[in-house]
């Protein structure tokens, strides 16, 4: 069955450096792909997705690809602060179903 | 304000008391879902429906019931809460299954 791979958390790192956190998928058809971010104590919220193969999501400094070749979707940002400190979740939903299916989550801590 | 609105945030119940976990949203959403968050094991998706009186069991429905007789809500029915259902829930919509899930902010149950 579909299924989404996340790297290994948690991630630390110093404020200002480069954040990426590898996502790779397992789908039958052509699958959108997400990330989400929880902060402490709160619900999901959608970072970005993107519907198609080269597809570049983006949103408040993140971005991924969805690269089909690879099948993968990373997610990159130039500067971190220590106000992305969350777990971020990567996710697809494939066919007509609606089902979010997704990763085991990434914890980030950013230090000041 | 658009959203997913889940009550109560907190609740602690006993064995085999029935209980309903509502849901609401008012972004006249097709898709809606909810889904369990336990530590070790992420988010694991207990039933959606993809319209009015169309719904489906997820990953883990066993214990769990829903209803969905208007498109607004979803409810969330244990007709005996065990302790191994001691969990943070989410309910989620969507306009699409590619669109992306707007979240809830969490019911947290402890089942004693």
């Amino acid at each position: 069955g579909d299924s989404v791979t996340q790297m290994e958390g948690p991630v630390t790192l110093s404020e200002e450096a480069f954040l990426t956190i590898n996502c790779t998928y397992t789908a039958t058809g052509y699958p959108s792909l997400f990330w989400y971010v929880q902060y402490p104590g709160e619900g999901l919220q959608l970072l970005l997705k993107a519907t198609k193969a080269d597809d570049k999501g983006s949103n408040k400094g993140f971005e991924a690809t969805y690269r089909k070749e690879t099948t993968s979707f990373h997610l990159e940002k130039g500067s971190v602060q220590v106000s992305d400190s969350a777990v971020y979740f990567c996710a697809l939903t494939s066919g007509n179903t609606g089902k979010l299916i997704f990763g085991q989550g990434t914890t980030l801590q950013v230090k000041p | 304000e658009a959203q997913v609105t889940q009550n109560p945030r907190y609740l602690i119940t006993v064995t085999g008391k029935k209980l309903t976990v509502t849901c609401s949203q008012n972004m006249n959403h097709e898709y809606m879902s909810w889904y369990r968050q336990d530590p070790g094991l992420g988010l694991r998706q207990i039933y959606y429906s993809m319209n009015v009186e169309v719904t489906d069991k997820g990953d883990v429905p066993e214990g769990y019931k829903v209803s969905r007789k208007e498109k607004r809500n979803f409810p969330l029915i244990l007709e005996s809460p065990s302790p191994n259902q001691t969990s943070l829930y989410f309910c989620a919509s969507s306009l699409s299954s590619n669109y992306g899930y707007t979240f809830g902010s969490g019911t947290r149950l402890t089942v004693v």
